[in-house]
């Protein structure tokens, strides 16, 4: 399986810290993307960065990228409540179009 | 304001019913999706679909089937639906990948199924 994994499964900050989310996943992939889950909500897409890339910033979030440890990861700085959801790591192989997700990593930042 | 819209947020159905679960697009995406997700188990994709009339088994197809008859919409169909299908169901869709190498998936509000 390709499933991309998320570590940790739960983490719990005070707000105005910073948050980390690590993924691994396990084949070569064209795209990594992390998106953001409201509790009993769709996901949206927060930022995708290709094979290529090794840092990508948008707004408050930094994604990191190791093609040859096959990780990445999210951090989200200066953190607030409304940043509470559960995040999750996308992968695609090259040439595909399908997605696979991870288990996700559930934020809670406390106010 | 781009939308992929599930019919419907909550659904109860019986056991051995036929269930239908539509989805909407309006970006004219070719790519569609179902997956369900439960918690501790992430998304799994059940089907999909790269354009009209087609479609392709994802990981988890037993119990499922669908219909892309027309490019906005496609239907996840419960043949006969069980208590072990009772999860969120989200939709989908994408762009194709050779066309903008960007597998960006948006996702409809989802469908919490329960089957009792």
């Amino acid at each position: 399986s390709q499933q991309g994994e998320e570590d940790p499964q739960a983490l719990s900050i005070q707000e105005g810290e910073n948050a980390t989310m690590n993924c691994s996943y396990k084949t070569s992939i064209n795209n990594l993307q992390w998106y953001r889950q409201n509790s009993g909500r769709g996901l949206v897409h927060l930022i995708l960065i290709r094979s290529n890339e090794r840092e990508k910033h948008s707004g408050r979030l930094r994604v990191t990228l190791d093609t040859s440890k096959k990780s990445s990861s999210l951090l989200i700085t200066a953190s607030r409540a409304a940043d509470t959801a559960s995040y999750f790591c996308a992968t695609d192989k090259t040439g595909a179009n399908n997605l696979f997700f991870g288990t996700g990593t559930r934020l809670t930042v406390i106010p | 304001d781009v939308k992929v819209t599930q019919s419907s947020r909550y659904l109860v159905k019986r056991t051995g019913e036929k269930v239908f679960l539509e989805c909407v697009q309006d970006m004219d995406h070719e790519n569609m999706f179902w997956y369900r997700q439960d918690p501790g188990l992430g998304l799994r994709l059940i089907y999909f679909s790269y354009d009209v009339k087609m479609k392709e088994k994802g990981d988890i197809p037993e119990g499922y089937s669908v219909s892309r008859e027309k490019k906005e919409r496609f239907s996840l169909i419960l043949e006969s639906a069980s208590t072990n299908q009772t999860s969120m169901y989200l939709c989908a869709s994408s762009k194709p990948v050779l066309e903008t190498m960007n597998t960006e998936a948006f996702f409809g509000q989802g469908t919490r199924l329960t089957v009792v």
